[in-house]
C-alpha cells in the first residue's frame, strides 16, 4: 500500500511570494491534516479536511488555507511568505472511525524563505 | 501554553537496556494518546497509543504507561537496540477530534551499541 505523499519535498522562494503543497493521502483515508514543524515549535496542527470540507483549524494567520479534493487529495497555501515560515510541512492522513487517532504521516515539504 | 510536554530534550542509553520516554500534560480532555517516532528527513511513524480509559498498553518491545492522576505518560523501550535511535514525540487527541494532535516537542533517543 502506498504511503502519503507530498510533493515538492524541497523549494525555495522569497518573501512576499505564495507557494503551494501537495499531499496525497494514503488509498482509503478520508480525512487529511497538515502540521508545520520547526525546530522552535515542534509540530503545530495547521488544518483538517474530510470529504472536501474543513473540520479543524489551528492557530495560525489566514495566510495559511488549504482544500481537499473529491478523490481526497489536499493542498495547501501559503501566501505573503514570512521568514517565520521556513519549516518542514507534514501532511498525514487517517481512516475517520472515531479510533485511536492514528495519522499516517507523509515525509513533508521543506520550505524555506529567504 | 503548552499542553503536551516532553522535559527532557535527550536520552542516552546503552543497548539492551531499558528506554523510559516521558511526557506530561495539562488537559483532561485528552481522550488518547500517542507516541511516534521520527527519522532524520521522514515523516513521524506511529509506534502505539493508548485510550484515556486504560493505563496500560504493550506491543511488542514498546509499552505505553498512563497515570491519569498525574497526567502523565511514558514510553518504556525494553530493550532498547541502535535501531531505536530517533526523535520520540508524545501527543495527545482532545476528545471528538480526530485529526488534530497536539504534540510534544520531542525527545532524542541515542542508543549506543
Amino acid at each position: 500500500k502506498a504511503g502519503v505523499t507530498q510533493t515538492p519535498r524541497y523549494l525555495i522562494k522569497t518573501r512576499g511570494q505564495q507557494v503551494t503543497l501537495s499531499c496525497s493521502p494514503i488509498s482509503g483515508h478520508r480525512s487529511v491534516s497538515w502540521y508545520q514543524q520547526t525546530p522552535g515549535q515542534g509540530l503545530q496542527f495547521l488544518f483538517e479536511y474530510f470529504s472536501e470540507t474543513q473540520r479543524n483549524k489551528g492557530n495560525f494567520p489566514g495566510r495559511f488555507s488549504g482544500r481537499q479534493f473529491s478523490n481526497s487529495r489536499s493542498e495547501m497555501n501559503v501566501s505573503t511568505l514570512e521568514l517565520g515560515d521556513s519549516a518542514l510541512y507534514l501532511c498525514a492522513s487517517s481512516l475517520v472511525a472515531g479510533g485511536p487517532g492514528e495519522l499516517f504521516f507523509g515525509e513533508g515539504s521543506r520550505l524555506t524563505v529567504l | 501554553d503548552q499542553q503536551v510536554k516532553q522535559n527532557s530534550p535527550s536520552l542516552s542509553v546503552q543497548e539492551g537496556r531499558i528506554s523510559i520516554l516521558n511526557c506530561d500534560y495539562t488537559n483532561s480532555m485528552f481522550d488518547y494518546f500517542l507516541w511516534y517516532k521520527k527519522y532524520p528527513a521522514e515523516g513521524p511513524t506511529f509506534l502505539i497509543s493508548i485510550s484515556s480509559i486504560k493505563d496500560k498498553n504493550e506491543d511488542g518491545r514498546f509499552t505505553v504507561f498512563l497515570n491519569k492522576s498525574a497526567k502523565h505518560l511514558s514510553l518504556h523501550i525494553v530493550p532498547s537496540q541502535p535501531g531505536d535511535s530517533a526523535v520520540y514525540f508524545c501527543a495527545a487527541r482532545l476528545r471528538g477530534s480526530q485529526g488534530n494532535l497536539i504534540f510534544g516537542k520531542g525527545t532524542k533517543l541515542s542508543v549506543k551499541p
